[in-house]
Parts: structure tokens; sequence; C-alpha cells
């Protein structure tokens, strides 16, 4: 089956750690996004890459890096910058086409201990 | 920049009651529209699109139609069952710029037997 998957389900962070979500997708997507979701809001943009090796900021880039070094896997580091990290983690991927539907995983939540 | 802004929930119905939940948009240009759904604890997945003036999009009894002189795409569904129950994402993806997909906040639908 096609689609995309995220590990963990749950994560918790200590103060001061970094942790990183992951995002593996099989199909064969070009674009891949990184959102975060806080509770009784929309989507808001981390990170997203268009091709292997390259990678942008979004609306909400500062604490978290990102790497994609291979084309069906785009994970995400919350450093410990991010003072604020509770929230519910969503990847997305699409081809890379204009105005093509993502498609999103079933998310990670990260809690603070 | 653009935008969307929908209506706020939540919103409670008896089971095959109608609904209808308004969604309006601001962008510069021709953008495609889309309704997101998301079942507790998971992702967002595809309820329908449409991709320019006067199309209608449809799924699994939902509708909505992209109206460019009110720059609307309010969702409606003529009975709603108690799997309806979720959260709704109205959202637009720019053209020529698959990157910049915004959502609204939102909305909560409770359907009750």
């Amino acid at each position: 089956d096609g689609g995309i998957t995220q590990s963990p389900k749950y994560l918790f962070r200590k103060e001061g750690q970094n942790v990183t979500l992951s995002c593996e997708q099989n199909l064969n997507h070009d674009a891949m996004y990184w959102y975060r979701q806080d509770p009784g809001q929309g989507l808001r943009l981390i990170y997203y890459s268009q091709i292997v090796n390259d990678f942008q900021k979004g609306d909400i880039a500062e604490g978290y890096s990102v790497s994609r070094e291979k084309k069906e896997s785009f994970p995400l580091t919350v450093t410990s910058a991010q003072k604020n990290p509770t929230a519910f983690y969503l990847c997305a991927s699409s081809p890379l086409a204009r105005q093509e539907t993502q498609y999103f995983g079933p998310g990670t939540r990260l809690l603070v201990l | 920049g653009n935008s969307v802004t929908q209506m706020e929930g939540p919103v409670t119905l008896s089971e095959e009651a109608f609904l209808t939940i308004n969604c309006t948009y601001t962008a510069t240009g021709y953008p495609s529209l889309f309704w997101y759904v998301q079942y507790p604890g998971e992702g967002l997945q595809l309820l329908l699109k449409a991709t320019k003036a006067d199309d209608k999009g449809s799924n699994k009894g939902f509708e909505a139609t992209y109206r460019k002189e009110t720059t609307s795409f309010h969702l409606e569904k003529g009975s709603v069952q108690v799997s309806d129950s979720a959260v709704y994402f109205c959202a637009l993806s720019a053209r020529g710029n698959n990157n910049d997909m915004r959502f609204g906040a939102g909305t909560r639908l409770t359907v009750k037997p």
C-alpha cells in the first residue's frame, strides 16, 4: 500500500533535548512538507522540500531543522531552541506539479516532560 | 497574502440534519480549493477539491462549489451521520506555488444520534 508513515505516534521531550520525528513516503512524490497543528488552529508550515538535498523555511521554521537525503524521507528535528514544542506534527507529500493535492501522514504528537 | 477564513465551531447537529460549513478565501490569481477532514488523533484526509471557478467538488455526499464572485467554497451535506463527526479544514493552494497551501482554523462537527 502506498502512503505516508510517521513515527513515533507519541514523543516525549525533556528540557534541553533535541528530538527527531520520522516521515517516510512511498508515493514517489517529489515534494514533502512539515506542518505544526495547535489546538483550535489551522496548520502552519514549518519546512518544505521539493527535491533531494534542498529545503526551504516555511512560516515558523525557528527552532526546527530538517534534512532531505533521500526522496522518500524527510525527518524533522525539534531542537532545544524551540521553547514551545508541544503540538501535533503532520508530514505531507505531493507530486511536484502546480496545485496538486497534498497527502498527509497520521501525525506525531510531541509532549514536553 | 493568501488566506482562508472558515466558520467557527463547534457545530453540533442531529443525525440526518443538513450541514453547511462556510469558507471564504483571499488570494491573488486563481487558486485551487480543498476541503480536508481530520478524525480524532489522525492526519488530514482529502475530502474534495475544485480547481477552477464554478467547479463542484463532491465526495461521500459532501459537496462544495468554487464561487469566484463571492470568493467562497462552502461545504454542504444533505444528511449527516454520526460517522461524519470530525474536524473539517478549508484550504487553498496558490497557482504555480505548490508549497503555499493555506489552511483555515478548522471547524469541529459533532453529530448526535
